[in-house]
């Protein structure tokens, strides 16, 4: 069945760093690809979505590129901050899925420090 | 924001006994999903609703029902929970199944002692 793989945390990063959380996906067709942040006490909310192959996400200075050859859409942020700390997760959509939900990764807890 | 609500927000209650959550949409989606999310196994679909009256079990949905008599309202019930249903429920809407994306509310956290 459809998978996401992401990187495993935590990861911590000092402010202004370069940040990368990895993202794999195995599935049927063609997929939508998805990451969520998930702040404190909070619940998900999405960040950026991509919907064919080389398509760009992009919100909030983060980005992340769907590669159909890898099979991958990491996530990307060329210089975090303090208030980026939070639980992100990977999650693809597959259009063979009818009504299946979203398929979600495990979660990379991002800490930053200042 | 997407117009999600969950009630309560917070719950602790005994072994045994039976629980409702609440879940209610001002989005007019017809998409409805119930998780959970425990340290270590991430988000886990319970059970979801493609309609009124229309549900399908997920990946846990051993121990809980549900139930969707409006399009607004999607109800997560434990008959009789345990300690190992402790954890932090979300609700979740789509407008539509497939590529679609999911709108996710503040969450219950549940205690069972």
């Amino acid at each position: 069945g459809d998978s996401v793989t992401q990187m495993e945390g935590p990861v911590t990063l000092s402010e202004e760093a370069f940040l990368t959380i990895n993202c794999t996906y195995t599935a049927t067709g063609y997929p939508s690809l998805f990451w969520y942040v998930q702040y404190p006490g909070e619940g998900l909310q999405l960040l950026l979505k991509a919907t064919k192959a080389d398509d760009k996400g992009s919100n909030k200075g983060f980005e992340a590129t769907y590669r159909k050859e890898t099979t991958s859409f990491h996530l990307e942020k060329g210089s975090v901050q303090v208030s980026d700390s939070a639980v992100y997760f990977c999650a693809l959509s597959s259009p063979n899925s009818g009504n299946t939900p979203l398929v979600f990764g495990k979660g990379t807890r991002l800490s930053v420090i200042a | 924001d997407a117009g999600i609500t969950q009630s309560p927000r917070h719950k602790v209650t005994e072994t045994g006994t039976p629980v409702t959550l609440r879940c209610h949409q001002t989005e007019n989606h017809r998409y409805m999903y119930w998780y959970r999310q425990d340290p270590g196994h991430g988000l886990r679909l319970i059970h979801y609703s493609y309609g009124v009256k229309d549900t399908d079990k997920g990946e846990v949905s051993d121990g809980y029902s549900v139930s969707r008599s409006k399009t607004e309202d999607f109800l997560l019930t434990l008959e009789s929970a345990t300690s190992s249903q402790t954890s932090v429920y979300f609700c979740a809407i789509s407008s539509a199944g497939g590529l679609y994306e999911q709108y996710f509310g503040p969450g219950t956290r549940l205690t069972v002692t």
